[in-house]
């Protein structure tokens, strides 16, 4: 049973560049979540995605979007990369039931020059 | 405002000794509290969750928890440390209507032979 799965592993781009990144998540997971992760300091919720809409949404600016599709896997894309856009971004998911734990994937690390 | 504190940077421990990291939260309502495990260039690993009934809580890898509602707290344990359990650890918090995981700034675990 394949756990939660992101791509690619590394990444660099330069400010002013767009990314992408994808995740997919664990075998019978409906939901996603990202978060980013800046060197030294603990996870920040980014957005949630369920039933391909984003459900919530924590402090980015809209330069960070994200899209589900219907095999409910997730894309994150941020546009007009900044310096401090480095970090590494986890994607997590989670069964239906609201108790339920977030699983994370291994995380792309970005680096923006 | 929802907030995690996590007070030791670093916790450094004998290997076959017990030990402790600590946690400390702030959120309204019944808390849903984690602890997640990172290893370098890692994603974040599942040990342990407190959604309701018992306090004490037992995760893998033989650690545990316990719930203390009155300190708000939820602080780490093991019985006997391994050089292994040598990692990053985060509390993590959220409340129960939203996916939304707070995280504290994590302690660095070390294990010495």
């Amino acid at each position: 049973d394949a756990g939660v799965t992101q791509s690619p592993t590394h990444l660099i781009k330069t400010r002013g560049q767009q990314v992408t990144l994808r995740c997919s998540p664990k075998s019978g997971h409906d939901t996603v979540s990202w978060y980013q992760q800046a060197l030294g300091q603990g996870p920040q919720f980014i957005f949630q995605y369920y039933e391909e809409e984003e459900r919530q949404r924590g402090n980015f600016p809209d330069r960070f979007s994200g899209h589900q599709f219907p095999n409910y896997s997730s894309e994150l894309n941020v546009n007009a990369l900044l310096l401090g856009d480095s970090a590494l971004y986890l994607c997590a998911s989670r069964s239906a039931g609201l108790t339920d734990t977030q699983y994370f994937g291994p995380g792309t690390r970005l680096t923006v020059l | 405002a929802q907030s995690v504190a996590q007070p030791e940077d670093q916790v450094n421990v004998a290997e076959g000794n017990p030990l402790t990291v600590k946690c400390t939260y702030s959120v309204s309502g019944n808390p849903y509290l984690f602890w997640y495990v990172q290893y370098p260039n890692r994603g974040l690993q599942f040990l342990l969750k407190y959604i309701t009934g018992d306090n004490l809580v037992k995760g893998s890898y033989g650690f545990e928890a316990e719930f203390n509602k009155s300190q708000t707290s939820f602080h780490l344990k093991k019985p006997s440390a391994l050089v292994s359990d040598s990692a990053l650890y985060f509390c993590a918090v959220r409340r129960y209507n939203t996916d939304k995981l707070i995280f504290g700034t994590g302690t660095r675990l070390q294990v010495f032979p």
